[in-house]
């Protein structure tokens, strides 16, 4: 099946320290999201980019909807511990009345304080 | 409002056991979903419903069933346990409509085949 391929796999910083990660995929989406899931806890919506090329911001996290619309990053400055979790990307196209997220195989951040 | 809730959140069961797993949402979202979560990977999805009534398969479906009577309640079933089941399991919901609309995620529960 279709499949986003994520990288960094895994990160290990300091905080303080700006992160990137960023998602590519073989196939044209109409949006790109991003989670992050905690521990033990469901993932939850970080960002969501509607058209290419689009940046949006929140709070200190960046992302960005690539212009051929097959890529997105993720961009964390000044990273603090409660970054801590896993870091997921996700497309969604459009087919009929369905909204199936294709999900990347997450980003591993670790911030030592 | 409880969001989507999953019960349980941890179940060890054995090969050739059946079990189903719960999942309820009290945002009166339209659709909802079924992931599995397998170490180092992004979610999967298994099975989905835009409505009471009607359900329709995701990417992984072999060895699973659903149903969805109500608009609340969508339990996915597992009538054969297979150790390749073992995973942690997500439900979420969202609301229908044309454009993208957040899904929801449980807690998950934690599945385990011996």
């Amino acid at each position: 099946g279709q499949q986003l391929n994520q990288s960094p796999q895994s990160m290990f910083i300091q905080e303080g320290e700006d992160v990137s990660m960023n998602c590519t995929s073989s196939s044209i989406f109409n949006t790109w999201l991003w989670y992050k899931q905690d521990p033990g806890e469901g993932p939850v919506l970080l960002i969501a980019l509607y058209k290419a090329g689009e940046l949006t911001s929140n709070g200190r996290l960046t992302a960005q909807f690539g212009i051929t619309r097959k890529d997105s990053f993720l961009n964390i400055s000044a990273s603090i511990p409660s970054d801590v979790g896993i870091y997921f990307c996700a497309g969604l196209s459009y087919g009929g009345a369905t909204n199936k997220l294709i999900f990347g195989t997450g980003t591993l951040l670790a911030v030592q304080p | 409002n409880a969001g989507v809730t999953q019960t349980p959140k941890f179940r060890i069961l054995k090969i050739g056991q059946s079990m189903t797993l719960q999942c309820a949402q009290d945002m009166n979202h339209n659709y909802m979903y079924w992931y599995r979560q397998d170490p180092g990977m992004g979610l999967k999805l298994i099975y989905y419903s835009v409505g009471a009534g009607i359900t329709d398969k995701g990417e992984v479906p072999n060895g699973y069933n659903v149903s969805r009577s109500t608009t609340e309640d969508f339990p996915l079933r597992l009538e054969l346990a297979a150790p390749s089941q073992t995973s942690v399991y997500f439900c979420a919901s969202s609301f229908a409509g044309n454009s993208y609309n957040e899904q929801f995620f449980g807690p998950g529960t934690r599945l385990t085949v011996l």
